[in-house]
């Protein structure tokens, strides 16, 4: 069965960087997308951007632009996604999910969530 | 890119049927059919109900169903049960300046 294992939970000061890993199992991971999601505490979902595993096309979430880099691993079947500059409003729960190779179309499989608390 | 526009609650109760709605423009829900839906749980990932307007995934009860009318989409779910009572989010393909996805702000279904 289709299955994203994502990293731990991360608790980073503001303006450091963090990197979040996402292990794919149960299908041929260079044949779909993924997809980064974001929810602030009580928030909604903020979709980050999108990533080929295929060949590492990348689109970004405007607002992210400069602080965002998704990459993949095809070795391992793991997508990254690192966030820089951390500012306090960063604080959520970040996951990837997969989706259309195409484009961000949907989002079928989601990982378990990664809690990322950014905190003086 | 702006959030798409959902209530922010429905209710209902159970054996009825309600239907959340999603508004976004022509750069998004009305100039495309990707739209799909999420139910997500407290403290849970968000799952796939919907996608590309009306087709649900496998697994998923036919009592959830997908419709597009121009910029707005609604997903209904009838013959409501208390295991539905869960947050909704409506989420939307757009390609106005680059290709990405944007999500509506959400709906919490109470089923009373």
């Amino acid at each position: 069965q289709v299955q994203l294992v994502q990293s731990g939970a991360e608790v980073k000061k503001p303006g450091a960087s963090v990197k979040v890993s996402c292990k794919a199992s149960g299908y041929t991971f260079t044949s779909y997308g993924i997809s980064w999601v974001r929810q602030a505490p009580g928030q909604g979902l903020e979709w980050m951007g999108w990533i080929s595993a295929y060949n590492g096309n990348t689109n970004y979430a405007q607002k992210l632009q400069g602080r965002v880099t998704m990459t993949t691993d095809t070795s391992t079947s793991t997508a990254y996604m690192e966030l820089r500059s951390l500012r306090s409003d960063d604080t959520a729960v970040y996951y990837c999910a997969s989706g259309p190779l195409v484009a961000p179309y949907y989002f079928d499989y989601w990982g378990q969530g990664t809690l990322v608390t950014v905190s003086s | 890119q702006s959030a798409l526009t959902q209530p922010a609650s429905v209710s209902g109760s159970p054996g009825q049927s309600i239907t959340i709605s999603c508004t976004g423009t022509s750069s998004d829900v009305g100039g495309y059919n990707y739209v799909s839906w999420y139910q997500q749980h407290p403290g849970k990932a968000p799952k796939l109900m919907i996608y590309d307007v009306s087709n649900r995934p496998s697994g998923v009860s036919n009592r959830f169903s997908g419709s597009k009318s121009g910029n707005t989409a609604s997903l209904t779910i009838s013959g409501l049960q208390a295991e539905d009572e869960a947050d909704y989010y409506c989420s939307s393909y757009t390609s106005s300046s680059t290709p990405m996805g944007v999500f509506g702000g959400g709906t919490k279904l109470t089923v009373l």
